[in-house]
């Protein structure tokens, strides 16, 4: 298994543009979820689906739309970034027993 | 506001010695904590994780005690090695929130051999 996997590793974007952040994951979990991590601060949740289809939410989501329309796959898009969405991304998955696995992360330099 | 905080941005430890990383939570409400340890260009990995029935949680040379009443944990490790150098970062949640985790902003430690 890959595990949890998010592409690209990096990126820079300016002002403005738009882009979409992969995550997929192959262990058939239904629970996906995206976090920033700002620099010196913890994870903050972004939005997170339960099953395909099912998006909610997070702590932080202004600026940020996502989908699910398969079990494996849940991307994050920006569609006009800001310099305050310069972060790292991280996208992690779990099943109903088990605890989150996270991705290596994206990170993100707006300028 | 805060919900979880880890008032200690740093550690360093001599290795052999017991490392102990504290994490405070304001919303007595969470009843699962975890502690998740991350490497440099790296996701977080779980480490290990307690329930608010519990008081102590052990696996091998990691043992996690919650204190309700103080509304605080602490993560101990013991003896400490080289490779334990990471941020290790204290979670909460709430049954039923679809495990929407609540994340402290880490605490950097550092063994030294």
């Amino acid at each position: 298994n890959a595990g949890v996997t998010q592409t690209p590793k990096f990126r820079i974007l300016k002002i403005g543009q738009s882009m979409t952040l992969q995550c997929a994951q192959d262990m058939n979990h239904n629970y996906m979820y995206w976090y920033r991590q700002d620099p010196g601060m913890g994870l903050k949740l972004i939005y997170y689906s339960v099953g395909a289809g099912i998006t909610d939410k997070g702590e932080v989501p202004n600026g940020y739309n996502v989908s699910r329309s398969t079990t494996e796959d849940f991307p994050l898009r920006l569609e006009l970034a800001a310099p305050s969405q310069t972060s790292v991304y991280f996208c992690a998955s779990r099943s109903v027993q088990e605890t989150q696995y996270f991705g290596p992360g994206t990170r993100l330099l707006v300028l | 506001d805060q919900q979880v905080k880890q008032n200690s941005p740093s550690l360093s430890v001599q290795e052999g010695r017991i490392s102990i990383l504290n994490c405070d939570y304001t919303n007595s409400m969470f009843d699962y904590f975890l502690w998740y340890k991350k490497y440099p260009a790296e996701g977080p990995t779980f480490l290990i994780s307690i329930s608010s029935i519990k008081d102590k949680n052990e696996d091998g040379r990691f043992t996690v005690f919650l204190n309700k009443s103080a509304k605080h944990l602490s993560l101990h490790i013991v003896p400490s090695q080289p490779g334990d150098s990471a941020v290790y970062f204290c979670a909460a949640s709430l049954s039923g929130g679809y495990n929407k985790l609540i994340f402290g902003a880490g605490t950097r430690l550092a063994v030294h051999p």
